[in-house]
C-alpha cells in the first residue's frame, strides 16, 4: 500500500525564482493538506484541497497556491521566494474532508526548500 | 499566536521506564487531539489521537490523557522502548464544521537510554 509521495526531496532556489513541489496521497485518500515545518518548529498549515478546490486556508499570502487533479495528486507553488520560505514542505493526505477519518492525516516524507 | 504548546523542548528517559509528554492549549474549541512521531527525513508518523469527549485513550504501549478543564493532555509511554526516540507533535484540530486543519505543537525531543 503506498504511502503519500513527495517530489522532489530537496530543492535549491533563488530569492525571487518560483518552484512547484508536488504529492500524491496515500491509496484511497482525496484529501490533500500542505504544511511549512521551519526548523525547531511544529508543522504549520497552509491550505487544504478536496475535489479539486481549496476547501481551507491559513495564514499565508498569495503567493503560496495550490492545485488538485483529478486523481487527487497536488501541487504547491510558491512565487518570488524569500529567505523566509526556506523549510521542509509536508504534505498529508486523509479520507473526506468531514468525518472521523478525515481528523487522521498521513504525511509524506517532506521536501526540503533552501532559498538562497 | 500559539494556540497548542509544548513546553518541553527534550525529554530523556531510561528504556523500560515511563515517559510522559505534555501539551497545552488555549483554544476551547479544539475537538480533537493526535500525537505524532518523526524520525529524522522522514515526515510524521500519526500514534495516536483523542476525541474530546473522551479523557483517555488507550493503544498497545501508547495512551493519551486529555483533561479539558485544563486544556491539557498528555501522552504516556510505557514501557519506554530506545525505538521510541523521536520528536513527538501534539496537534489539536477545530470541529467538522470549521474544516479540520491541524494546530501543531513545536515538538519534544524524546531520548530513550538503553
Amino acid at each position: 500500500d503506498a504511502g503519500v509521495t513527495q517530489s522532489p526531496t530537496h530543492l535549491i532556489k533563488t530569492r525571487g525564482q518560483q518552484v512547484t513541489l508536488r504529492c500524491s496521497p496515500k491509496s484511497g485518500h482525496d484529501t490533500v493538506s500542505w504544511y511549512q515545518q521551519a526548523l525547531g518548529q511544529g508543522p504549520q498549515f497552509i491550505f487544504q484541497y478536496y475535489e479539486e478546490e481549496e476547501r481551507q486556508r491559513g495564514n499565508f499570502p498569495d503567493r503560496f497556491s495550490g492545485h488538485q487533479f483529478p486523481n487527487y495528486s497536488s501541487e504547491l507553488n510558491v512565487n518570488a521566494l524569500l529567505l523566509g520560505d526556506s523549510a521542509l514542505y509536508l504534505c498529508a493526505s486523509s479520507l473526506g474532508f468531514r468525518g472521523q477519518s478525515s481528523y487522521e492525516q498521513y504525511f509524506g516524507p517532506g521536501t526540503r526548500l533552501t532559498v538562497t | 499566536d500559539q494556540q497548542v504548546k509544548q513546553n518541553s523542548p527534550s525529554l530523556s528517559v531510561q528504556e523500560g521506564r515511563i515517559s510522559i509528554l505534555n501539551c497545552d492549549y488555549t483554544n476551547s474549541m479544539f475537538d480533537y487531539f493526535l500525537w505524532y512521531k518523526k524520525y529524522p527525513a522522514e515526515g510524521p508518523t500519526f500514534l495516536i489521537s483523542i476525541s474530546s469527549i473522551k479523557d483517555k485513550n488507550e493503544d498497545g504501549r501508547f495512551t493519551v490523557f486529555l483533561n479539558k478543564s485544563a486544556k491539557h493532555l498528555s501522552l504516556h509511554i510505557v514501557p519506554s522502548q530506545p525505538g521510541d526516540s523521536a520528536v513527538y507533535f501534539c496537534a489539536a484540530s477545530l470541529p467538522m464544521e470549521y474544516g479540520n486543519k491541524l494546530v501543531f505543537g513545536a515538538g519534544t525531543i524524546l531520548r530513550v537510554k538503553s
